[in-house]
């Protein structure tokens, strides 16, 4: 079945950087976007940019310009996230998500907690 | 970018209740709406798309409608299963945003 699968949780400190994964099974990796999107505790979904995985193409939220980076390695079917110059307002939980040309998510991952704290 | 507002941001309801929640783009979107459900410790869920589009296995309880700025997620009825946060969101810009929820409470 059609399944994204995310690494699991990290703890950072301040200023350091994030790498989430997330791997793709069930369908062929570059025919669809990935989305990234978090939840801040208690709060709403934020929707973080996209990355088409057949060219590399990226959209970021003008929020997250400079830092954060999507990325994929096709061979594995897996796309990244990274997230750099960490604060305590980024924790989070990260969700990637399969994006149609629509740009509609209907496959999500079941997320990865991202907790920054000294 | 387009500000999605979602009322009420919570709503109590019975079991069998019809449930209906707006959601209102700061410009119009054309109908490039989707809805989502979450509930909690969960992903967000695909319900509808393109404001009125059922996605596949949904139940036909959950419809869309709308056009221009305002759209409405309406549930015929409630049914236990259905208590949870729903989310509205645009996808008209190359920057999508989402609605604030709308948390479905058990009365």
């Amino acid at each position: 079945q059609v399944q994204l699968v995310q690494s699991g949780a990290e703890v950072k400190k301040p200023g350091a950087s994030v790498k989430v994964s997330c791997k793709a099974s069930g369908y062929t990796f570059t025919s669809y976007d990935i989305n990234w999107v978090r939840q801040a505790t208690g709060q709403g979904l934020e929707w973080m940019g996209w990355m088409n995985p057949n060219s590399g193409n990226t959209g970021y939220a003008q929020k997250f310009q400079g830092r954060v980076t999507m990325t994929r390695n096709t061979s594995i079917s897996t796309a990244y996230m990274e997230l750099s110059s960490l604060r305590s307002e980024d924790t989070a939980v990260y969700y990637c998500a399969r994006g149609r040309v629509t740009m509609v998510q209907d496959v999500w991952g079941k997320g990865t907690t991202v907790t920054v704290s000294s | 970018d387009i500000q999605m507002t979602q009322s009420p941001s919570s709503l109590s309801a019975s079991v069998g209740d019809r449930v209906t929640i707006t959601c209102r783009a700061s410009q119009g979107i054309s109908n490039s709406l989707a809805w989502y459900q979450q509930k909690p410790g969960k992903a967000p869920k695909l319900l509808l798309y393109a404001a009125s589009r059922l996605e596949s296995g949904v139940p036909s309880r959950f419809s869309g409608s709308g056009s221009g700025t305002d759209y409405t997620l309406t549930i015929s009825s409630l049914q236990p299963e259905d208590f949870a946060t729903y989310y509205c969101q645009q996808y008209y810009s190359t920057v999508l945003t989402f609605g604030g929820g709308t948390k479905v409470e058990i009365k």
